[in-house]
């Protein structure tokens, strides 16, 4: 079962939009949630991540929102530019979850038209 | 570039042959995840190695295994390959930052098994 659930499965957006990708999980052990990037051929990189005890955290043109009694988080990118083409996957690890593994979203596939 | 290093980038191999994949973590990590990546399946954890000792499973199957050598580096060993093998596979390693642990991920070495 998928513990984390991601939505959209893809996203296209004009040059200087806002993509917005929404995450959900049941399993409140989970305390710690990664936004991960990934351009075709390489691996996930970390982008921005969050804890469940602030409701939201800006980096540069990355904002995640928090919303801990709704299980939801998402992920906001202002200004989006055709170079943050790429898919998204959004995760969550626990201390109870079975070590600090991570659990991946099925991914958002980005294409941010110029 | 996130530091960690997988060899090979890519690799083709036959149904009931038998792979190793090697992983370098960063320097001074100590703990190694290693994950699948499959169209049908997304990012699956498969086990977890900290030190040298197995830490935790995931969605490991039994003709796989894994090892973490004194030096750090990690190998996956994937035996009796079947065509459903065929993915990626990523290692991780990770840091401990503010009390949380954050997972650096590899290039990745694509298998496919014909």
């Amino acid at each position: 079962q998928q513990q984390v659930k991601q939505s959209p499965q893809s996203l296209i957006v004009q040059k200087g939009g806002i993509s917005i990708i929404n995450c959900a999980y049941e399993n409140t052990a989970f305390d710690y949630f990664p936004w991960y990037q990934q351009f075709p051929g390489k691996g996930p990189a970390l982008l921005i991540a969050i804890r469940p005890d602030v409701s939201e955290k800006k980096e540069g043109r990355f904002t995640i929102s928090f919303n801990k009694s709704a299980k939801q988080f998402s992920l906001h990118i202002m200004d989006s530019q055709p170079g943050d083409s790429a898919t998204y996957f959004c995760a969550a690890s626990g201390r109870n979850s079975g070590a600090n593994n991570l659990f991946f979203g099925t991914g958002t596939r980005l294409t941010v038209i110029p | 570039d996130s530091g960690v290093t997988q060899t090979p980038k890519h690799l083709i191999t036959a149904t009931g042959q038998r792979v190793t994949l090697r992983c370098s973590p960063r320097s001074g990590d100590l703990s190694v995840y290693w994950y699948q990546q499959s169209l049908d399946q997304g990012l699956q954890f498969l086990i977890h190695y900290y030190n040298g000792e197995e830490r935790a499973k995931g969605n490991i199957l039994e003709r796989f295994s894994a090892q973490q050598f004194p030096d750090l580096h990690s190998e996956l060993n994937l035996s009796s390959l079947e065509l459903g093998d065929s993915a990626l596979y990523f290692c991780a390693s990770s840091v401990v930052t503010a009390g949380r642990e954050t997972q650096y991920f590899g290039p990745g070495t694509r298998l496919l098994v014909l």
